[in-house]
């Protein structure tokens, strides 16, 4: 059984904090890894798709990492905003399919 | 214009009902998939679509039937609703079937079978 693990679960920081969270996935047979923004009452929403070892991506305050060789992955947010409130996922693709982790819910307070 | 759309939005039905959920993309994407969102709050893959055929299923009961008329649309009918049937049903497309490919979801269904 696959598994894609995310920690932490659930974080509350303050409007200006800089944070970071985890994806965990089998570093065997790596083909890409996704992160996904959903908030609530929404649909998840693509930020990033990386593929290389070493991959950094960028999008705005957010900026994402890749370690293939050891299975993770790091989701950065620089200066959180209330508008980052959201549930951030990460999926591993295999075989046409994403397999997501179960998510880590930011709450960012004024 | 929205990119993938799903009706309804809500469902609410009795056991033992027999219901559909819509899906349609206007993207022009050859895959389309349906996910359900579990009691975790994990998004889990039913069944994927390429160009109207089946490519994954994953273990989904039979009462479970996807339906593809064409590219652009997948529908999800359900027979002989039970009460763990109860979720958010999400459809969502990608170009192509690849693990590189991006993934756009629709709103959701938030099914509730009483």
């Amino acid at each position: 059984i696959l598994n894609v693990e995310q920690s932490p679960q659930s974080l509350h920081v303050q409007e200006g904090d800089s944070t970071n969270f985890t994806c965990s996935f089998p570093s065997s047979n790596f083909y890409a890894l996704h992160w996904y923004r959903w908030e609530t009452a929404k649909s998840p929403e693509a930020l990033f798709v990386m593929t290389l070892n070493g991959d950094e991506k960028k999008k705005g305050r957010i900026s994402a990492t890749l370690n293939t060789k050891e299975g993770y992955s790091y989701l950065y947010i620089k200066g959180s905003q209330p508008e980052d409130s959201a549930t951030y996922l990460c999926a591993f693709g295999q075989g046409g399919k994403l397999i997501f982790g179960q998510g880590t819910e930011l709450s960012v307070k004024p | 214009d929205t990119a993938v759309s799903q009706t309804p939005k809500y469902l609410v039905t009795q056991m033992g009902n027999d219901k559909s959920i819509k899906c349609e993309q206007n993207l022009g994407h050859d895959t389309m998939y349906w996910y359900k969102q579990d009691s975790k709050k994990f998004l889990k893959i039913m069944f994927s679509y390429n160009n109207k055929e089946l490519i994954i299923n994953e273990t989904v009961p039979n009462r479970f039937s996807p339906k593809s008329p064409d590219k652009a649309h997948l529908n999800l009918h359900i027979n002989s609703l039970e009460l763990g049937d109860s979720a958010v049903y999400f459809c969502a497309s990608s170009l192509r079937l690849g693990r590189t490919d991006t993934q756009y979801f629709g709103p959701g269904t938030r099914l509730t079978v009483l």
